[in-house]
């Protein structure tokens, strides 16, 4: 059974980067999955990020993609989330996901990031 | 970008009747459709794939249905543990994005 977790610091300051990582266990990375970030503003719904493949080929939401930046770490089998210049509007519940065909099978508990001075 | 539309917004109904939730796509979709359950401080769990097949350990009384534009998540009997929020989701290929529709609250009357 896969398992993802993910980390980071929960407080980022505005203008500055947020930084997550998700651990994933119970498989390995570099199976034919892609993996995927997905958020959830407090109250609000589901937006996604972003997906890599342990390739490290990548795929953004257009909407984000020119600060979004997602790579892997096949030796600790884990990839990252980096998210310039935030904003409160990124304040969010950050989800890692495994993608499976065009869904999202396996979900991280999530973690709140919180955008603040 | 294909927009999602779900209703209705909530959807306020007893143990044991039955819920018809829907998702409306602003174009055609392909069969990557899936439905999501959501309760408070918990992740999104997988409950059908491809319009219509359920996830592993998903209860029969739940199934999937539609196509093109219009789809349908039944819950034929509710159970107190169905109270939740229920997402819709779907894949382009070209260019790849995920879309998810604004949800549905499923909430007991």
């Amino acid at each position: 059974q896969v398992q993802l977790q993910e980390s980071g610091p929960g407080l980022v300051k505005p203008s500055g980067t947020l930084s997550l990582t998700c651990a994933v266990s119970g498989g390995s990375i570099s199976s034919t999955s892609w993996w995927s970030w997905v958020r959830q503003p407090p109250g609000k719904g589901l937006e996604w990020i972003g997906e890599i493949y342990h390739s490290g080929s990548t795929n953004y939401n257009p909407s984000l993609k020119s600060r979004v930046t997602i790579s892997v770490d096949k030796s600790n089998n884990q990839f990252s989330l980096k998210l310039s210049s935030v904003t409160a509007a990124d304040t969010a519940v950050y989800y890692c996901a495994r993608v499976q065909a065009g869904f999202f099978g396996y979900w991280g508990q999530g973690t709140l990031v919180t955008v603040s001075s | 970008e294909i927009v999602l539309t779900q209703s209705p917004a909530t959807l306020s109904l007893s143990p044991g009747e039955r819920a018809t939730l829907s998702c409306r796509a602003s174009q055609s979709v392909s069969s990557y459709l899936a439905w999501y359950q959501q309760k408070p401080g918990q992740a999104p769990r997988l409950l059908i794939y491809d319009v219509s097949n359920r996830a592993t350990g998903i209860p029969a009384r739940f199934s999937g249905s539609g196509s093109g534009t219009d789809f349908t998540l039944t819950i034929s009997s509710l159970e107190p543990e169905d109270f939740a929020v229920y997402y819709c989701q779907q894949r382009t290929n070209w260019p790849p994005m995920y879309t998810f529709g604004q949800g549905t609250k499923l909430e007991i009357k």
